[in-house]
């Protein structure tokens, strides 16, 4: 099992560019979720999925936009860069919602200029 | 939603000695306390959790304890090394399908 892969791991964008970050897990789980994190401000929830065709948001979802097609991928779109965007962003999934344990992609460091 | 407050943001112990963590929270639907431990460009991997009907959970050198009237929740580690550096959050699970995590405490563990 590869777990929670994410692409890519680095990108740097212009400001008012999209570009869509990449999550696939192979546990067939049911719960994903996107995170972003600063420093000093831990993980805040971006957006999350309880299963294939059902997203919600989290406590930051403004300027990001999710879609979940199949049970493996939860993709986050960001619609049109901007600096405060700048950060390093976490996909995570369980087996059994946000009370079980989550399991990290890698991370993407993302940089918008 | 949930709201968690972790403290020290930062911790600096001598090796072998023990360090405590703390977080409160607001919620009283909170259910599910996790620990995750995040190395320096690592992901976050969970060390240890504990749901709101158990008071303490251990494993080997850590423990969480939990307690639900004074709403705060805390991670014990004894006998501290020097791999024991690193960030670490605690979370936590109301009523939503959300899990909201404090903003870390930097835990550095000195020769």
């Amino acid at each position: 099992n590869a777990g929670v892969t994410q692409t890519p791991k680095f990108q740097v964008l212009k400001t008012g560019q999209s570009m869509t970050l990449q999550c696939a897990q192979d546990m067939n789980h049911e719960y994903m979720s996107w995170y972003r994190q600063d420093p000093g401000m831990g993980l805040r929830l971006i957006h999350y999925s309880v299963g294939a065709g059902i997203t919600d948001q989290g406590e930051v979802p403004n300027g990001y936009n999710v879609s979940r097609s199949t049970t493996e991928d939860f993709p986050l779109r960001l619609l049109s860069a901007a600096p405060s965007q700048t950060s390093v962003y976490f996909c995570a999934s369980s087996y059994g919602g946000a009370n079980t344990e989550a399991f990290f992609g890698q991370g993407t460091r993302l940089t918008v200029v | 939603g949930e709201n968690v407050e972790q403290h020290p943001s930062t911790l600096s112990v001598q090796e072998g000695d023990s360090a405590v963590i703390k977080c409160t929270y607001s919620d009283s639907a909170s259910n599910y306390f996790p620990w995750y431990k995040q190395e320096l460009g690592k992901r976050p991997q969970l060390i240890i959790d504990i749901r709101s009907n158990v008071g303490e959970k251990k494993d080997q050198r850590i423990a969480v304890t939990l307690n639900k009237t004074a709403k705060h929740f805390s991670l014990h580690i004894t006998e501290t090394q020097p791999e024991d550096s690193a960030v670490y959050f605690c979370a936590l699970t109301g009523g939503g399908n959300k899990l909201t995590f404090g903003t870390g405490t930097q835990l550095k563990v000195e020769l």
